[in-house]
């Protein structure tokens, strides 16, 4: 079974602070994908890397980033948390590079208060 | 850009039939899933169904597609308590180097016992 783990179930940050949400996936997957999810409007794409070092933005990419430096660890960064950044974001991964079609596998999610 | 529409929420009694239904606007999807959320958790496929498919049967849940109205359904049959989540329609568009799926809002589904 995949497994993808997100470092944190809750986390609690004061505005302005720096914050990273971590995420690990144990199945040799080449894509990785961070969502937030908030009441209504369901899951909105916020970075994706389908290798090692490569990143791509995704609907709503301003106020973060990513890092991949290993293949199996995708990092969110707010650079300065602020407060419309409280929110649940979640992390997947798929594998099959070369398939558009392969159904992604999420972590539990982070639930990110910002103060 | 690709939208993808699901009503919020949705409530039925215990041993009904609960019919969730999505809408997209990606004429050039090729896979479109179901996912669910139970609370406090992350998402996990439920099923899918490949575009040139009417229809995918899979114990309790059917899957229907109108491809010609963009229009997806799953119902599942003899609705129990444990059915009680968040479900999500998604499609995996076609646009070039995007491998992310686009999620509906999602419709919170409630078994009344």
């Amino acid at each position: 079974d995949v497994k993808v783990t997100q470092s944190s179930r809750y986390l609690v940050k004061r505005t302005g602070e720096k914050v990273f949400l971590e995420c690990v996936q144990d199945m040799d997957h080449e894509n990785m994908f961070w969502y937030r999810q908030d009441p209504g409007l369901g899951l909105r794409l916020i970075y994706f890397s389908y290798d090692v070092k490569m990143k791509e933005k995704g609907d709503i990419p301003e106020g973060y980033s990513v890092s991949r430096e290993k293949k199996e660890r995708f990092s969110l960064i707010l650079e300065s948390a602020s407060t419309n950044q409280t929110s649940m974001y979640l992390c997947a991964s798929s594998g099959t590079a070369s398939s558009y079609n392969s159904p992604l596998h999420f972590g539990n999610g982070t639930r990110l208060t910002v103060t | 850009g690709e939208d993808v529409e699901q009503s919020l929420f949705l409530s039925v009694r215990e041993g009904d039939s609960s019919v969730i239904n999505c809408t997209y606007t990606d004429s050039s999807s090729t896979y479109l899933y179901w996912y669910k959320q139970e609370p406090g958790a992350g998402l996990q496929l439920l099923t899918y169904i490949f575009s040139n498919m009417d229809m995918k049967q899979d114990q309790r849940l059917t899957v229907l597609l109108n491809k010609k109205d963009k229009h997806l359904s799953l119902r599942i049959a003899d609705t129990q308590t444990g059915d009680s989540a968040i479900y999500f329609c998604a499609e995996s568009p076609m646009d070039t180097g995007r491998r992310a799926l686009t999620f509906g809002s999602g419709t919170r589904l409630q078994v009344q016992p």
